[in-house]
């Protein structure tokens, strides 16, 4: 079945330093979102990527979607303390209609 | 503002007793999910809903099953709860499938 793996698991960086998670997919995806959950909260919908190649710029994140749309990316420049959290990526097939997530990427800032 | 609500926080509960865990939406999604989370492990999918009444199992369904009477909620339902659904249980709701997702503060489930 599909699997979505993402790396790395844990990420304990500077505050300035970046910071970027892959998420790599088994199969063909036909979108990719990313979700940011803060310490004791619930995941909250970052941005969905849907075309080969496509990259979206939020502020200090920028997110890629891979040509052959079975990778993406979530890169964070010069990391805050407000930006810890876990980051999520989530695909959906292109022959399913289940989205599966990634175990997620632990991001530790230190001021 | 999508406002996805769950009954309860904190839950404890005593093993092979059914428990009730509810799921509500004020944004008339089509789509709403269930989802255990654990550590290491990410968020698992349990059962989804892609209408009223209707319900697809997700990766994880053994031991649980759900209830979609009204589009607005959804609900999870442990037959006989055990040790290992010891979990934080979060709901969400869709407004399209494979759309983006809007979860739920999430239930924490002891089971002793």
């Amino acid at each position: 079945g599909q699997q979505v793996m993402q790396i790395p698991q844990y990420q304990h960086v500077q505050e300035g330093e970046d910071f970027t998670t892959y998420c790599n997919s088994s199969t063909t995806l036909s979108n990719i979102q990313w979700y940011k959950q803060r310490p004791g909260g619930h995941p909250v919908f970052l941005i969905q990527l849907v075309k080969s190649g496509e990259v979206k710029k939020q502020k200090r994140l920028t997110f890629q979607f891979g040509e052959a749309k079975k990778n993406s990316s979530l890169h964070i420049t010069a990391t805050q303390t407000t930006d810890v959290g876990t980051y999520f990526c989530a695909g959906r097939d292109t022959g399913g209609f289940k989205t599966i997530f990634g175990a997620g990427t632990r991001l530790f800032v230190k001021a | 503002d999508v406002k996805v609500t769950q009954s309860s926080r904190y839950l404890v509960k005593r093993t092979g007793e059914k428990v009730f865990l509810e799921c509500v939406q004020d944004m008339d999604h089509e789509n709403m999910f269930w989802y255990r989370q654990d550590p290491g492990l990410g968020l698992r999918l349990i059962y989804f809903s892609y209408d009223v009444k209707m319900k697809e199992k997700g990766d994880i369904p053994e031991g649980y099953s759900v209830s979609r009477e009204k589009k607005e909620r959804f609900s999870l339902i442990l037959e006989s709860a055990s040790t290992n659904q010891t979990s934080m249980y979060l709901c969400a709701s869709s407004p399209r499938s494979g759309g983006e997702q809007y979860f739920g503060p999430g239930t924490r489930l002891t089971v002793t």
